[in-house]
């Protein structure tokens, strides 16, 4: 299967202050990409679909202007969580597509972030 | 009502026991369906596609009844090391996979 790889798996910032997480296709070129957040004891929810050239497509209910996203090569994606606050504190996880058809997805080890 | 549904659970069971999860999803045009597990503080991985045909991997067996917009998951004999949660996807359009909240699943000595 392909392989996604997101970093960092972990991260603690101060309230205020921007995180970048990585998310990276390393044998395969993926021209989108998703992003998720799970709070715990929920599922993942679907926060953006991330496109290679263009801009992203941000769900109902998500600012674009708080996560910004970036998918300026067919193997990164990048989500900015600007001037995080302890509401932000979550699990982000990022998944691409492989396979026959592209329906098959495969999901980074996803970033727990944490803002104090 | 949620685009896809499952049973929260939690399910235990002892050891070698059979169980069987179920999901039903609202939108009749979805594309592909998939089992996912997911371990405590980790990303999901990929357990099964399922179809409409049926199809077994080993222990589990996956079904899809298109008409009543159900899926199930089967897992027999059950491990210890089936402990985890059980997500079920649906892809509606352009790959974008809506989760269900998963089963939770406990398998004791």
């Amino acid at each position: 299967g392909a392989v996604v790889s997101q970093h960092p798996s972990w991260v603690i910032c101060k309230s205020g202050t921007s995180v970048k997480i990585e998310c990276r296709s390393l044998d395969f070129q993926a021209t989108t990409m998703f992003w998720y957040r799970q709070f715990p004891k929920q599922s993942l929810m679907l926060m953006a679909t991330s496109n290679e050239g263009s801009k992203a497509t941000y769900e109902q209910g998500v600012e674009k202007d708080k996560f910004l996203i970036n998918h300026a090569s067919l193997t990164l994606s990048t989500l900015t969580v600007t001037s995080a606050h302890p509401e932000d504190s979550s699990f982000y996880i990022c998944s691409a597509l492989w396979g026959v058809g592209n329906t098959e997805a495969f999901f980074g080890q996803g970033t727990r972030l944490t803002v104090v | 009502r949620k685009e896809v549904e499952q049973d929260p659970g939690p399910f235990n069971v002892p050891e070698g026991a059979t169980v069987a999860f179920n999901c039903t999803y609202s939108n009749s045009a979805s594309q592909s369906f998939f089992w996912y597990r997911q371990d405590c503080r980790k990303e999901p991985k990929l357990l099964m596609s399922v179809y409409s045909s049926g199809n077994e991997d080993g222990r589990f067996t996956a079904q899809l009844n298109r008409a009543s917009q159900y899926i199930s998951l089967l897992i027999r004999d059950s491990k210890l090391s089936d402990s985890a949660t059980y997500l079920c996807v649906v892809n509606f359009n352009a790959g974008k996979s809506t989760f269900g909240d998963g089963t939770t699943l406990t398998v004791k000595p």
